[in-house]
């Protein structure tokens, strides 16, 4: 059973940069988008980007165009998301969540990462 | 961006009843491919989502046949037959027809 493992929760300085690892545990990235989601604190999801790892295609969503960076490494199935110039506003839970492109259930988060905390605080 | 909007915001449900979400597409999710990309998720207290219902009423794996999907076009809802303590949480639906992808604001379930 294909587990997305996350690392642990970081504290993070305004105006510096976190980045955030997910690592497919027993299974690879084969055929799969992997999706960056984040909750603020009491409120609801909010996609940021995505990556193809076979590709090494990655999209983002607007809001987060030019401070964010999402990355893969096929060799150990893990991605990554990194995001700079860091405000409080960025204090959030952010998750990462596998998408199949060829399978069933197709375009759809079928695994979730157990999510990892980002505190941005002076 | 194709806005999602859930109604309504929370919920109180007696154990046993029924209980309905409805999800609101600002665009038809449906495609060309026949297919409509819209989606259902839990997020349980502490934890992450999980998958419910894909492509409108399928349930993934693994989920009580209580819970619903149906719908077409802009118009979706969420139901379940039964409501159970362990359904409380925050229900979300979710587009994925077109970058970026975006949730409902969700549903917040709790047991009277």
């Amino acid at each position: 059973q294909v587990q997305l493992v996350q690392s642990g929760a970081e504290v993070k300085k305004p105006g510096s940069s976190v980045k955030v690892s997910c690592k497919a545990s027993g299974g690879t990235f084969s055929s799969y988008a992997i999706s960056w989601v984040r909750q603020a604190p009491g409120q609801g999801l909010e996609w940021m980007g995505r990556i193809i790892p076979i590709f090494g295609i990655a999209n983002y969503a607007q809001k987060f165009q030019g401070r964010v960076t999402i990355t893969a490494d096929k060799s150990t199935s893990t991605a990554y998301m990194e995001l700079s110039s860091l405000r409080s506003e960025d204090t959030a839970v952010y998750y990462c969540a596998r998408m199949a492109m060829t399978t069933v259930p197709q375009d759809a988060f079928d695994i979730w990462g157990q999510g990892t905390m980002v505190t941005v605080s002076s | 961006d194709i806005v999602m909007t859930q109604t309504p915001l929370s919920l109180s449900v007696t154990p046993g009843q029924p209980a309905s979400i409805s999800c609101k597409s600002s665009q038809s999710l449906l495609h060309s491919d026949g297919k409509t990309y819209l989606y259902w998720y839990l997020q349980k207290p502490g934890q992450p989502p999980q998958l419910l219902i894909y492509e409108v009423s399928n349930r993934f794996s693994g989920v009580p046949d209580r819970f619903s999907g149906s719908g077409s076009g802009t118009d979706f809802t969420l139901k379940i037959s039964r409501v159970e303590a362990e359904d409380v949480g925050v229900y979300y639906c979710m587009q994925s027809i077109q970058l970026p992808y975006t949730f409902g604001q969700g549903t917040k379930l709790e047991i009277k």
